[in-house]
């Protein structure tokens, strides 16, 4: 039973550009959070998905964007990158519905920015 | 405002020590807490979490936690520390019932095992 995955692993960037990442949810789940990890930091949530629309949304600048697909996976976009966009991006799933399910994360992704 | 506070920033302890790692948070409602592990280059793993009924929790690892509702308080516990459980400790709490929306988090205590 595959966990959360993510992809890429590591990413470099440079300011102003734009990046991509993605996220295959656990087995079974239907719902995919997103946060950011900035060094030495607890995560902060960006966004959450369900049924392919965003169900909550954090304190994020628009800059920060997602999709799921039918299949449930979801991708984090982010634009014009700024330094301070250098964290680590995880991604969480879970099923709506179990009440007080704890999320399933993934390793992330070290997102880098030069 | 909705908030988790974990006081410890950095704890040293010696491999068989006991470990207690402190977690208070402010929320009105019946709170939703949990407890995650993250080692290096990781993502965060479950250790336990708590929503109703008996207040001392069980996880894995050999970790338990105790939620205090008149201190606001959910301290992570473990009788004999192993140098393998050094890593980043943080405290969640979902502030919609369960709800299974957004989770707020703690900044976090890293612990470090001496041998």
């Amino acid at each position: 039973d595959a966990g959360v995955t993510q992809s890429p692993t590591h990413l470099i960037k440079t300011r102003g550009q734009q990046v991509t990442l993605r996220c295959s949810p656990k087995s079974g789940h239907d719902t995919v959070s997103w946060y950011q990890q900035a060094l030495g930091q607890g995560p902060q949530f960006i966004f959450q998905y369900y049924e392919e629309e965003e169900r909550q949304r954090g304190n994020f600048p628009d800059r920060f964007s997602g999709h799921q697909f039918p299949n449930y996976s979801s991708e984090l976009n982010v634009n014009a990158l700024l330094l301070g966009d250098s964290a680590l991006y995880l991604c969480a799933s879970s099923l709506l519905g179990e009440l007080g399910q704890p999320q399933h994360f993934g390793d992330g992704t070290r997102l880098s920015i030069l | 405002a909705q908030s988790v506070t974990q006081p410890d920033i950095h704890i040293t302890v010696s491999e068989g020590a006991s470990l207690e790692l402190r977690c208070n948070y402010s929320y009105g409602a019946t709170p939703y807490l949990f407890w995650y592990v993250q080692s290096p280059g990781q993502g965060l793993q479950l250790l336990l979490k708590y929503f109703s009924g008996d207040t001392l929790v069980q996880g894995i690892k050999g970790f338990e936690a105790e939620f205090k509702r008149s201190q606001s308080s959910f301290n992570l516990r473990k009788p004999s520390v192993h140098w393998s459980d050094a890593a980043e400790y943080f405290c969640a709490v979902d502030p919609n019932a369960g709800n299974n929306r957004k989770l707020i988090w703690g900044l976090g205590t890293s612990l470090a095992v001496n041998p």
